[in-house]
């Protein structure tokens, strides 16, 4: 099966510009999220969508960060005014959802934001 | 919350020799711990994952052991090979949604032929 696609795969811009990354996960998958990873951490979670409905954004950092599922397949997050401390690989990841032991969650390759 | 640490930061083997990667976890409703292996330039990727009614876990040359009672995990890595090398994550996932994971720092291994 194909794997969960992202774009852009870099993207360098100026601080307090816009940017928005793309995600298109695997046919099926009802979850998907939004992960954050700065350089030499562990990948942190930002929002979870379940079909196209936001389950969980407690962590997205609202004033700058946006993020949406339309037709509960494609996803886009969006940073606006970009600040230095953004710059990190944005991953997206997608699972079936729910509690079984046939749950696996699937991330992309990742989108590498560098914020001058 | 949730926070999981991972130890050791990098750990450097011989290859053919085991390697051993430790994480403790600090919320006791975690139930779900999977291992995330990352490459450069790869998002990371399920090596092995265990849930918390079971003890251990085994596949080939991986294998994962876990004690609730201590609130730790540690994944063993036995006859490691150079294609071993990369970063290694734990991960912490309380019962209310397995995707929502709390992940360690990760540990960089390289295997030295």
């Amino acid at each position: 099966e194909a794997g969960v696609a992202q774009s852009p795969r870099y993207k360098i811009i100026e601080k307090r510009q816009s940017v928005a990354f793309w995600c298109n996960p695997i046919s099926g998958h009802a979850t998907l999220y939004w992960y954050q990873q700065i350089l030499g951490q562990g990948p942190k979670l930002l929002i979870q969508f379940q079909n196209n409905g936001v389950v969980d954004d407690s962590q997205l950092p609202k004033d700058r960060f946006s993020a949406e599922r339309l037709k509960g397949v494609d996803s886009t997050l969006k940073i606006q005014p970009a600040k230095l401390e953004d710059s990190a690989v944005y991953l997206c990841a997608g699972g079936t959802g729910g509690l079984s032991g046939a749950n696996v969650l699937t991330f992309g390759a990742g989108s590498r934001l560098t914020v001058l | 919350g949730e926070n999981v640490e991972q130890h050791p930061s990098t750990l450097s083997v011989q290859e053919g020799d085991s390697a051993v990667i430790k994480c403790t976890y600090s919320d006791s409703a975690s139930n779900y711990f999977p291992w995330y292996k990352q490459e450069l330039g790869k998002g990371p990727q399920l090596i092995i994952d265990i849930r918390s009614n079971v003890g251990e876990k085994k596949d080939q040359r991986i294998a994962v052991t876990l004690n609730k009672t201590a609130k730790h995990f540690s994944l063993h890595i036995t006859e490691t090979q150079p294609e071993d090398s990369a970063v290694y994550f734990c991960a912490a996932s309380p019962g209310d949604s397995w995707g929502k994971l709390q992940f360690g720092a990760g540990t960089q291994v390289v295997v030295t032929p």
